[in-house]
């Protein structure tokens, strides 16, 4: 069974930048049947998706994010990250880590996610 | 695009059934097949409970059902447990961007 484990500092000033690595246990992130995903939840708020990353490097980001996420990925350490710029305290939330399975050439279901991790904005 | 929307509470007692609604539109949930439904405890990993509308993951009781008609999915969690209180949440992709993720706003579900 694969296992995610995020890590990164839990508090980020405001106006700086929220980095964060999710690292990828009993599975290769080069598989080509996956893409790897962060997806958000702000405190008592529902779940919200940041982004995609293939193995290859390819990227897709949430429109409302766009301008101020990075995700990026290195395969020789399993690992993928999550970098967003400028944040403010409407950017505390658990941020989680997550694998999505690929069915017909395009990111279907969640199977796999991290526990989460709370990254609070302070100012 | 707008997210999902659920009910924000369900209940039932142990034994009976209980179903979380998640309503979408013709480009997203009435769309395709790509509806899933997570289960979160807190403090815990989310759980993947059901894919692609109806398909339940190895390990997921078959207490567990999901369905849909026209833009509205469903989750049926039968023979309530204890176990089953906790928050769900559906998903599905736009059509008009397989990339695109829209979440539902969560359920949370009680066990009387």
């Amino acid at each position: 069974q694969v296992l995610l484990q995020e890590s990164g500092p839990r508090l980020v000033k405001a106006s700086q930048t929220l980095s964060l690595t999710c690292t990828v246990f009993r599975d290769s992130i080069s598989g080509s049947v996956y893409y790897w995903s962060w997806i958000r939840q702000h405190p008592g708020k529902g779940l919200e998706w940041i982004g995609y990353i293939y193995y290859s490097g390819s990227t897709y980001y949430n429109p409302s994010l766009q301008s101020r996420v990075t995700i990026s990925v290195d395969t020789s350490k399993n690992q993928f990250s999550l970098r967003l710029s400028s944040v403010t305290a409407a950017d505390t939330a658990v941020y989680y880590c997550a694998r999505a399975r690929v069915i017909a050439a395009r990111p279907d279901y969640f199977d796999n996610w991290g526990p989460g991790t709370l990254v609070t904005v302070s100012s | 695009q707008s997210a999902l929307t659920q009910p924000p509470s369900a209940s039932g007692s142990p034994g009976q059934s209980v179903t979380i609604s998640c309503t979408g539109t013709s480009s997203d949930v009435g769309a395709h097949n790509f509806v899933s439904w997570y289960q979160l405890h807190p403090g815990k990993a989310p759980k993947l409970m059901i894919y692609e509308v109806d398909k339940r993951p190895s390990g997921v009781p078959d207490r567990f059902s999901g369905s849909k008609s026209d833009n509205t999915a469903s989750l049926t969690v039968s023979r309530l447990q204890a176990e089953d209180e906790a928050d769900y949440y559906c998903t599905s992709h736009a059509a008009s961007n397989n990339f695109y993720v829209l979440f539902g706003g969560g359920t949370k579900l009680t066990v009387l």
